[in-house]
């Protein structure tokens, strides 16, 4: 079955302990990306890669990094969790986002806490 | 910068209505334009994408429009379920960033 993998699904942590989201996906898509939703802030992307070795920064960077070494994988690291990073977190996948018959694939969700 | 604004923010109907749902975005340089359901604290589950330069698609129930020279997009939903309360996000893609509204919160009552 196509899909994003997104673990963990729920995660708990202490400010301050690193900790990785991971994202798969068997899509063979070039492009994937990171986006945490907060209630009255909708969606907001936190970083994307175009491509292998490629990444950018989204519009709310600050406190994560990625890495994209390999196509299918694309994790998020949090170095020093802050509460302020309390949310809900989703990869997506796009096989080649400027085209117009390519959409979007989303995860099902990481939800996190840090307290 | 693209803003994309969805009306109402919440809606509440009796089972068996139709209804639609209201998408604007303020730039129409975008590739495509994608309908999402999601149920409270879960994921997004893809319903329709239209193309840029496609003027409906539809699934089922589901009909989705795209006027992109004047920035809106409608979902009607036919015949409306309790199944299908949820919430209803549109979303335009830039290539880069895919720029979400606020969503629709819909509310269908037995």
């Amino acid at each position: 079955e196509a899909q994003v993998t997104q673990n963990p699904r729920y995660l708990i942590t202490v400010t301050g302990k690193k900790l990785t989201v991971t994202c798969s996906q068997n899509m063979n898509h070039e492009y994937m990306s990171w986006y945490r939703q907060d209630p009255g802030l909708g969606l907001r992307q936190i970083y994307y890669s175009m491509n292998v070795e490629v990444t950018d920064k989204g519009d709310v960077p600050e406190g994560y990094k990625v890495s994209r070494k390999e196509k299918r994988n694309f994790p998020l690291i949090l170095e020093s969790p802050s509460p302020n990073q309390t949310s809900l977190y989703f990869c997506a996948s796009s096989l080649t986002p400027s085209r117009q018959e390519n959409g979007y694939t989303f995860g099902s969700g990481t939800r996190l806490t840090v307290v | 910068k693209q803003e994309v604004t969805q009306i109402p923010a919440a809606l509440s109907v009796p089972e068996g209505e139709n209804l639609v749902l209201n998408c604007s975005f303020t730039d129409s340089a975008i590739y495509n334009l994608q309908w999402f359901r999601q149920d409270p604290g879960k994921g997004l589950t893809s319903l329709l994408l239209i193309q840029s330069s496609q003027r409906e698609q539809t699934s089922g129930r589901l009909n989705a429009s795209l006027d992109k020279s004047s920035g809106r997009s409608t979902l009607y939903i036919a015949a409306s379920q309790p199944g299908d309360s949820a919430t209803y996000l549109c979303a335009v893609n830039l290539a880069n960033d895919m720029r979400f509204g606020a969503g629709t919160r819909l509310t269908v009552k037995p």
